[in-house]
């Protein structure tokens, strides 16, 4: 079955670096979200990326969608303590009838 | 207006008893979807419902099921519940008739301990 894998798996950083988490599919994806955890909660969406090799930006993040829509990426610029959670992806197939999460990746932010 | 609300929010239960859990979507979303997360790890898609209709199920035994109100709230029972069971079982709802179409709000969960 389809795959969904998020490398890093942790990512330790200090306040002010950049931060990138990369997500690989095992097969084309109709569309590509972002989802956002904090530790002890749910899952906040963040965005929706659905063109081949388009690029949408919020604040100090940045999202990517793959030319071949089988990977994606999130990069933040200049981490801050509120960043800290676990980065997810999540791959929509099927003409968006099924969406697989990725591993994931933690995100933690040291002072 | 009110959020993607799960009830309860934490249960332990025996192996072998029965679960329920509740979930009543944003208003004016059709779509519900249930998903079990396992410490560390993503969530699992377990089964879609768009308009009382089952639109997707995961890669679960027959003894999860679920189901879905004529008011768009939804069910998921659980039998037999084995030590493996032991998950944050989320409850998302959306607009779109594809799970993947359109963006899921979750609720807080279910914390469900199988003892």
């Amino acid at each position: 079955g389809q795959q969904v894998m998020q490398i890093p798996q942790y990512q330790h950083v200090q306040e002010g670096e950049d931060f990138t988490t990369y997500c690989n599919s095992s097969t084309t994806l109709s569309n590509i979200q972002w989802y956002k955890q904090r530790p002890g909660g749910h899952p906040v969406f963040l965005i929706q990326l659905v063109k081949s090799g388009e690029v949408k930006k919020q604040k100090r993040l940045t999202f990517q969608f793959g030319e071949a829509k089988k990977n994606s990426s999130l990069h933040i610029t200049a981490t801050q303590t509120t960043d800290v959670g676990t980065y997810f992806c999540a791959g929509a197939t099927g003409g968006g009838n099924k969406l697989t999460f990725g591993t994931g990746t933690q995100l933690k932010v040291e002072l | 207006d009110a959020g993607v609300t799960q009830s309860p929010t934490h249960l332990i239960k025996t192996r072998g008893q029965h679960v329920t859990l509740r979930c009543s979507p944003i208003s004016g979303h059709k779509s519900v979807s249930w998903y079990q997360q396992v410490l560390g790890q993503g969530p699992q898609f377990i089964f879609q419902y768009y308009e009382k209709e089952e639109r997707g199920r995961g890669n679960f035994p027959d003894r999860f099921s679920a189901r879905q109100f004529p008011n768009y709230s939804s069910e998921l029972n659980v039998n037999a519940l084995l030590l493996g069971d032991s998950a944050l079982y989320l409850c998302a709802s959306s607009l779109a008739r594809g799970v993947g179409n359109s963006p899921l709000h979750f609720g807080n969960g279910t914390r469900l301990t199988v003892t």
